[in-house]
């Protein structure tokens, strides 16, 4: 069972590079939706939470397909200090807050 | 403003021996939670409390037990910990309500041995 699918990477992008993430749910009712950044041996910190019509942070964008069940986040830019895991989280019980956490998709930025 | 506080960082048991990790929020938040995570496995959820008074199981909720002692604490007990509790474990706490994201705090490492 896997409610939340996640590519675990690792990604290695260059400074300055363009990397995006993606993540597809298996809750059609699931109704909030986040990414998460967690550095090692550390605890998650909220990046951005995502909405139905996109939205945008800085360099970091986020999109929500709910046809397809399908999340992503958009890194522009990249910098060292970006190098973390990415998570991709997501409520699964209906009317509760209850979040599902993906395994992480682990991002490397090289000089 | 110290967010979540959990204490101890650090923890290593024997098997059969039992223990309390405490949790603290200072953010008036209604909703607190237990994760555990483990390598490849990611967060799984133990229990949480949508709000003080209540407690309900979450998806690995077996070998431990919960008390949320007022608003601000929820603690996790492990009765007689196992080589299998070998984890990190998170609590976290949120505005109750879907939608909210959760603020978490630093983590216990925990070695049952």
């Amino acid at each position: 069972r896997k409610e939340v699918e996640q590519d675990p990477g690792p990604f290695n992008v260059p400074e300055g590079a363009t990397v995006a993430f993606n993540c597809t749910y298996s809750n059609s009712a699931s109704q909030s939706f986040f990414w998460y950044r967690q550095d090692c041996r550390k605890e998650p910190k909220l990046l951005m939470s995502v909405y139905s019509s996109g939205n945008e942070d800085g360099r970091f964008t986020a999109q929500l397909n709910r046809a397809s069940q399908y999340i992503s986040l958009l890194i522009r830019d990249s910098k060292l200090s970006d190098s973390a895991t990415y998570l991709c989280v997501v409520n699964i019980q209906t009317g509760a807050n209850n979040l599902f956490f993906g395994t992480g998709t682990r991002l490397t930025v090289i000089p | 403003n110290a967010g979540v506080t959990q204490t101890p960082k650090f923890q290593v048991l024997k098997t059969g021996q039992s223990m309390t990790l405490q949790c603290a929020q200072d953010m008036n938040h209604n909703s607190m939670y237990w994760y555990r995570q483990d390598p490849g496995m990611g967060l799984r959820l133990i229990y949480y409390s949508a709000s003080e008074g209540t407690t309900d199981k979450g998806e690995v909720p077996n070998g431990y037990n919960v008390s949320r002692l007022n608003k601000r604490e929820f603690s996790l007990r492990l009765e007689s910990a196992a080589p299998s509790q070998t984890s990190v474990y998170f609590c976290a706490s949120s505005i109750t309500g879907v939608g909210y994201g959760y603020t978490f705090g630093s983590g216990t490492r925990l070695t049952v041995v």
